[in-house]
């Protein structure tokens, strides 16, 4: 299966507490996004990051890439309330067709 | 800023009848996708679609679907026989180039088969 699996499935934090989720995946890669998914709502793309970058910023994101370890991970910094949500990471390798993790369900605690 | 636009945002059908999704991509964008998510569960791909023709296709997308884009705007999922097991969320997205590329999600419509 090319599915990709991140953990913790289910994440609870305080507000102003830094939230870290990752992601695996099973093959080579072009790159790999992480979506934000509202309770039935639709996905919102957070940041791309291709496969020969290692870091990246937006905000209070961080994302890392660790493709000797097939891995990456999404830290949010000083998360508040409206960070609660589902996030998902997605990868593509040698298709344009995007591969979804399982998800984090995160939940900030006001 | 542009985004990827879908309707109806919920249909509500009975088994056996079919439905049409509709979307219309970000106006630049090359590349279509159909994906959906069952209540609960993970986003899973359905269908790429690029210069008028279906590049790639899941499992899951069986001779009961097909894909359209009647003009230059418009891309449409087409569900012939509706089964219960369709009820999902069902997202179009855009990529304008292929490579390291963005992939935009529309809001979903949400079907629900009786």
């Amino acid at each position: 299966s090319q599915q990709g699996e991140e953990d913790p499935q289910a994440l609870s934090i305080q507000e102003g507490e830094n939230a870290t989720m990752n992601c695996s995946y099973k093959t080579s890669i072009n790159n790999l996004q992480w979506y934000r998914q509202n309770s039935g709502r639709g996905l919102v793309h957070l940041i791309l990051i291709r496969s020969n970058e290692r870091e990246k910023h937006s905000g209070r994101l961080r994302v890392t890439l660790d493709t000797s370890k097939k891995s990456s991970s999404l830290l949010i910094t000083a998360s508040r309330a409206a960070d609660t949500a589902s996030y998902f990471c997605a990868h593509s390798s040698g298709t344009y067709k995007y591969i979804f993790g399982t998800g984090t369900r995160l939940k900030v605690l006001a | 800023e542009p985004e990827v636009t879908q309707t109806p945002s919920h249909q509500v059908t009975q088994m056996g009848q079919e439905v049409i999704l509709r979307c219309v991509p970000i106006s630049n964008h090359l590349y279509f996708y159909w994906y959906r998510q069952i209540l609960g569960q993970k986003v899973e791909f359905l269908v790429s679609f690029y210069n008028n023709e279906i590049s790639e296709k899941s499992e899951i997308f069986d001779d009961q679907f097909s894909v359209e884009r009647p003009d230059g705007s418009n891309f449409t999922l087409k569900i012939r026989s509706t089964k219960l097991e369709d009820s999902a969320m069902y997202f179009c997205a855009s990529m304008k180039s292929g490579g390291a590329d963005t992939q935009y999600f529309g809001p979903g419509t949400r079907l629900t088969v009786l």
